[in-house]
């Protein structure tokens, strides 16, 4: 069974900090799909990255960086030089590749709280 | 392109009534889902269709939620009779293809408080 885990289920910081979202996944599948989603106050969810699992070659666009390590199963996602608007929580999610229908699994979220 | 979109935005309704949530996937979109995020739960799905018939409702929690696509452009999510536990915000989110191309595009939720 596929299982998502954040840790952290909430960090502040204080704008122009950099802060890291972790994430731990559990699967028995060899090819996966991670990814992760924001959800701003407002209630919507917004997609950021997709990652397949045998690409484990770090992402950067802009301030957000994403770090995947099959060894740890991990998928940590950073956020450089903070800003208020990255206030939002933050969802990682899991897909195996076998499952027939795009299934998503998530993880609990963190809440991230930017302060000027 | 519109995204995906949900109606009503919020529903208030009372204990025992009828409640109707629905759903336009984004268009050329093959997969639809339904998820319920509540505050203890999280986000949960409860119930996905590929070319508008039901693969899997394992996550529908009882038998007073039901969801029906009756075509490619239209899903409802019913719960009758509704209780005051099933408040919480109610996304669909829409896909197009297999597991290669599974982004999933999410609605802006239905926000359904049950008295």
């Amino acid at each position: 069974a596929q299982k998502v885990t954040q840790a952290q289920t909430e960090i502040s910081v204080v704008e122009k900090e950099d802060v890291t979202l972790d994430c731990v996944y559990e699967t028995r599948d060899t090819t996966y799909y991670l990814f992760w989603y924001k959800q701003p106050p407002s209630g919507e969810l917004v997609f950021l990255i997709r990652r397949n699992s045998f690409d484990e070659q770090n992402e950067i666009s802009g301030r957000y960086s994403w770090n995947f390590q099959k060894s740890t199963s991990s998928f940590n996602f950073t956020i450089t030089a903070s800003q208020v608007v990255d206030s939002a929580v933050y969802f990682c999610a899991l897909s195996e590749i076998n499952n027939a229908g795009n299934m998503l699994t998530f993880g609990g979220g963190t809440r991230l709280m930017v302060k000027p | 392109d519109a995204g995906v979109i949900q109606s009503p935005r919020h529903e208030v309704t009372e204990m025992g009534q009828e409640v109707t949530l629905r759903c336009k996937p984004i268009s050329g979109h093959d997969y639809l889902f339904w998820y319920r995020q509540t505050m203890m739960r999280g986000l949960e799905l409860l119930i996905y269709f590929n070319n508008n018939v039901p693969i899997d409702d394992s996550g529908m929690p009882e038998d007073r939620f039901s969801a029906k696509m009756p075509n490619a452009s239209f899903s409802t999510l019913k719960i009758q009779p509704s209780e005051p536990r099933d408040s919480a915000v109610y996304f669909c989110a829409s896909s197009k293809g297999g597991p290669a191309n599974n982004e999933q595009f999410f609605g802006p939720g239905t926000r359904l408080t049950v008295l």
